[in-house]
């Protein structure tokens, strides 16, 4: 089976900075990468598609980037509300597996 | 637009088995997969396996195969998890999702169900 590994598992920074995930996977899979942002008590909420299709509503602020192998969600000037953990989930194939996760928090 | 509503919480003794609903309002599952997708106290996200509502194929994750079971009603407007011989490990948050489309991300996601196993 394909392996996601996210770096790094925690980050903390400061309101305005630009914070950059990555996520790698252990053979290529195309686009076929997604990220979801998921806040304490709540389930997931999907932010980007297809690698960098940013899904409606999501602010502008967040951007993916990658192809096969590495992948990136960029957060281009970090807000309060922001906080939470990321993750990055693969769905070429079965098993649809998910990155161990990003916790984000604010300095 | 569609939401997917899960059951309230459960609490099991080791060895016994549980049993998830969801359930779809606003439209039926026709069209969509539908995921489930576990998360344990404190920790990340662990995809569990698929259903097509409508023909009713299955895909599981390794980890689970023999002891985890998909369903769905003919309505096709609920599915159902059940997994059966349980452990403490297994104290997780069970959640739903519908995967947008043919190989796509999980769009819609349930609210959660709660199972600890004590």
């Amino acid at each position: 089976d394909i392996q996601m590994t996210q770096s790094p598992s925690s980050l903390s920074t400061s309101v305005g900075d630009r914070v950059t995930i990555t996520c790698r996977a252990s053979q290529g899979i195309s686009n076929s990468l997604a990220w979801y942002q998921q806040k304490p008590g709540k389930p997931p909420k999907v932010l980007i598609c297809g690698a960098s299709t940013l899904q409606s509503g999501v602010p502008s602020r967040f951007s993916g980037s990658g192809s096969g192998t590495d992948f990136t969600l960029t957060i281009s000037s970090l807000q309060p509300e922001d906080v939470a953990t990321y993750y990055c989930q693969k769905y070429d194939r079965a098993p649809y597996s998910f990155g161990q996760g990003t916790k984000l928090e604010i300095k | 637009q569609v939401q997917l509503v899960q059951a309230g919480g459960e609490v099991k003794k080791p060895g016994a088995s549980v049993k998830v609903s969801c359930k779809a309002s606003g439209n039926t599952l026709t069209n969509y997969y539908l995921h489930w997708v576990r998360q344990a106290p404190g920790q990340g996200l662990e995809w569990m396996g698929w259903i097509n509502p409508n023909s009713g194929a299955t895909n599981y994750a390794r980890e689970f195969q023999g002891r985890f079971t998909m369903t769905r009603d003919t309505s096709i407007t609920t599915v159902y998890m059940e997994l059966s011989r349980l452990r403490f490990d297994d104290t997780a948050v069970y959640y739903c999702a519908r995967e947008n489309g043919d190989h796509n991300a999980m769009d819609v996601w349930g609210q959660g169900t709660t199972v600890t196993v004590s």
